[in-house]
């Protein structure tokens, strides 16, 4: 059964701390994805990777860096966090052609 | 939402009832991949096509890549498919855009 695995589900941060949301895949996938959701606005993909140390900036990456330092584990960093960057994020996999969504992490930056 | 373009924003249903949902898209599109996003948030996997058509129970889509559009239809409407069902198109390799969605509520 493929599974993305999100941690964690819910996130409360300060303005400018540090946000770490980490993504796991148990499926081998070369691919991975970090999403955000916005009311209004859909999905919307803010980093690719290929592989390992192989990523690649989606539609909306200003103010996140992400590290895939191994296949199955991809993260999404937030250095000093923005209010605008409440949302729902999303990490997903894809084996070549399918993709396939974690359950998402709500992040709440007040 | 500009390139994937759903239609209508929003469907009220009676059950038993059947529906179409439509998604034009802009952009050069491989695949297109059709989601439910149930109430708690979680996006479920409905289809994956290249060009073609496929049924899974009272699901039906199809993908035509040529007229840049790809369809969803309802067939005899259940009131567990209440949800915001996603259209998105591209590829694995440049990722998927997604449009806004088209929320379903279906009732008795």
């Amino acid at each position: 059964d493929m599974k993305v695995t999100q941690m964690p589900r819910y996130l409360i941060k300060r303005m400018g701390e540090n946000v770490l949301l980490e993504c796991g895949q148990d499926m081998s996938h070369e691919t991975m994805y970090w999403y955000r959701q916005d009311p209004g606005l859909g999905l919307q993909l803010i980093y690719i990777s290929y592989d390992v140390d192989s990523n690649s900036e989606g539609d909306i990456p200003k103010g996140y860096r992400v590290s895939r330092k191994k296949r199955e584990h991809f993260s999404l960093i937030l250095d000093s966090a923005k209010t605008n960057q409440t949302s729902v994020y999303f990490c997903a996999s894809s084996p070549g052609g399918e993709v396939f969504f974690g359950k998402g992490t709500r992040l709440t930056v007040v | 939402g500009d390139k994937v373009k759903q239609s209508p924003s929003a469907l009220s249903l009676q059950e038993g009832t059947n529906s179409a949902l439509r998604c034009n898209f802009s952009i050069a599109a491989t695949t297109v991949q059709w989601f439910l996003q149930n109430p708690r948030g979680s996006l479920i996997n409905l289809f994956y096509l290249v060009p073609g058509t496929k049924e899974n129970g009272r699901l039906k889509s199809a993908f035509d890549s040529k007229e840049s559009y790809s369809t969803l239809h309802i067939r005899d409407a259940q009131l567990e498919d209440s949800g915001t069902y996603f259209c998105a198109a591209g590829n694995y390799a440049q990722g998927l855009t997604f449009g806004l969605g088209t929320r379903v509520s279906v009732f008795p």
